[in-house]
């Protein structure tokens, strides 16, 4: 059972926006920043989405963030194929001395 | 450009103890803006955080994991390690060593990834 929650799946249409809900409590998203990750079939993850909203270098606009409250959410809109993937949402946590949480993941299909 | 490398056995006993070596390339270890982290993900699962360590030797463990977790790091290498002790098929899980920028804990580097197995 992960710290934060996510959908197991999503999915759309090519050219479709798609979102991604992650929920979790005071002690981490409501009090820290949430950072995406993208996770291609057989391959390390990679960094989607930084501090909620922030996109690293060479991420497309496509890709947005937000965050409200105790819960994240991320955004892929005008879909691509190349976008099936494994999504998790991951924040520092405060309690029991700090430690990183993950979401449990989201497997995005574009069908 | 910054690499990191996962090296260990990539087949444990049950209640061994698994140990795992990343050799970070092209930076210092020893840079004050970054954690050295080790993440998991068991077959066909989701992504988990195991610790961190900081150069100087500070570290932050997961909870759940944190009675069998020991994380080093020999700056005269520029490696950290993982020990992870009384493993059993749950411990089952690809290890990724990492690096965790230290105000967002942001993982923006990650190692290729190496499958542990833990079989008798």
């Amino acid at each position: 059972q992960s710290v934060l929650t996510q959908p197991p799946s999503a999915s759309g249409t090519p050219g479709q926006r798609v979102t991604i809900s992650c929920s979790g409590s005071s002690s981490n998203i409501g009090s820290n920043t949430v950072n995406w990750y993208q996770q291609l079939p057989g391959t390390a993850p990679k960094l989607l989405i930084y501090s909620n909203n922030q996109r690293p270098s060479g991420v497309p606009d496509r890709f947005s963030g937000s965050k409200s409250g105790t819960s994240a959410s991320l955004a892929i809109s005008g879909l691509q194929s190349e976008d099936e993937a494994d999504y998790y949402c991951a924040a520092w946590d405060d309690s029991l001395n700090g430690h990183v949480v993950f979401g449990g993941g989201t497997k995005l299909t574009v069908l | 450009q910054l690499q990191l490398q996962e090296s260990g056995p990539g087949l444990v006993k049950p209640s061994e103890t698994l140990s795992l070596t990343c050799t970070v390339s092209g930076g210092s270890i020893s840079s004050s803006s970054y954690y050295w982290g080790w993440i998991r993900q068991p077959p066909g699962k989701g992504l988990e955080w195991i610790g961190s360590i900081y150069y100087s030797g500070s570290t932050y463990y997961n909870p759940s994991l944190k009675s069998r977790v020991t994380i080093s790091v020999d700056t005269s290498k520029n490696q950290f390690s993982l020990k992870l002790s009384s493993v059993t098929a749950a411990d089952t899980a690809v290890y990724y060593c990492a690096r965790q920028e230290i105000q967002l804990w942001l993982v923006d580097y990650w190692g290729q990834g190496t499958l542990v197995t833990v079989s008798s």
